[in-house]
């Protein structure tokens, strides 16, 4: 049984263009997230949603938007690509924030722009 | 920024326990100390987390001193698939933030 699933594993696309990468949780927490790892390896929070609410948005551009249609899905949309936008990009869900709590990662999108 | 230093690599034999220090000289009270592996082209995995009392499950033991300012994960028999990077984070109710880890490389 996958915990966290993403896809596409692969994304391979042009400048300009518009896509989207799914996130899926089977273990019934409140809490997702989405990771930037760039080429130098650093793990950067992105976005954090819990109960379909967005409660963290870190500094990242606007043609970054998560969408959660429910508690177990957690979707990134990219519009516009841009070179710098290469990376992989993992999902994560928790139960929702308190005094402790461990995160589980999905497998990771690697998402190429040329 | 994080707020935990690690040495960037270590190795160690298969087989033998594996210590991997981390400082965090800074940490507040209540603040908790993660551990997390990321073994090559996959998803960080949790290991174990701890407020002040020593931890140990199926994976590895992590040990706090008193003061909190440090911690060492234990690996008690690693094997070549334990090989990874792995991050030392403190974090309370604020989202993880993960440094540079340190690269554990077991050899055979």
């Amino acid at each position: 049984d996958t915990a966290v699933s993403q896809t596409p594993k692969y994304l391979v696309t042009q400048m300009g263009n518009d896509k989207s990468i799914k996130c899926e949780q089977n273990l019934g927490h409140d809490t997702m997230y989405w990771y930037k790892q760039d080429s130098k390896k650093f793990l950067k929070i992105m976005f954090s949603y819990n109960n379909k609410e967005l409660i963290i948005n870190e500094t990242v551009p606007n043609r970054f938007s998560p969408k959660s249609p429910d508690k177990a899905h957690l979707n990134l949309h990219i519009n516009s690509l841009e070179l710098g936008d290469s990376a992989v990009y993992f999902c994560a869900s928790s139960h929702a924030q308190g005094d402790s709590y461990e995160q589980y990662f999905g497998p990771g999108t690697r998402l190429t722009v040329t | 920024d994080a707020k935990t230093t690690q040495p960037p690599s270590m190795d160690c034999a298969e087989g033998r326990a594996a210590n991997l220090p981390c400082n965090h000289s800074t940490i507040s009270g209540n603040e908790y100390v993660y551990w997390y592996r990321q073994i090559h082209s996959q998803g960080p995995q949790y290991i174990i987390h701890g407020l002040k009392n020593n931890e140990t499950n199926e994976m590895a033991s992590l040990i706090i001193t008193e003061d909190r300012k440090s911690s060492t994960l234990i690996l008690p028999h690693a094997t070549l698939r334990d090989t990874a990077v792995y991050y030392c984070i403190v974090s309370g109710n604020t989202p993880l933030v993960f440094g540079k880890g340190t690269r554990l490389s077991v050899i055979a």
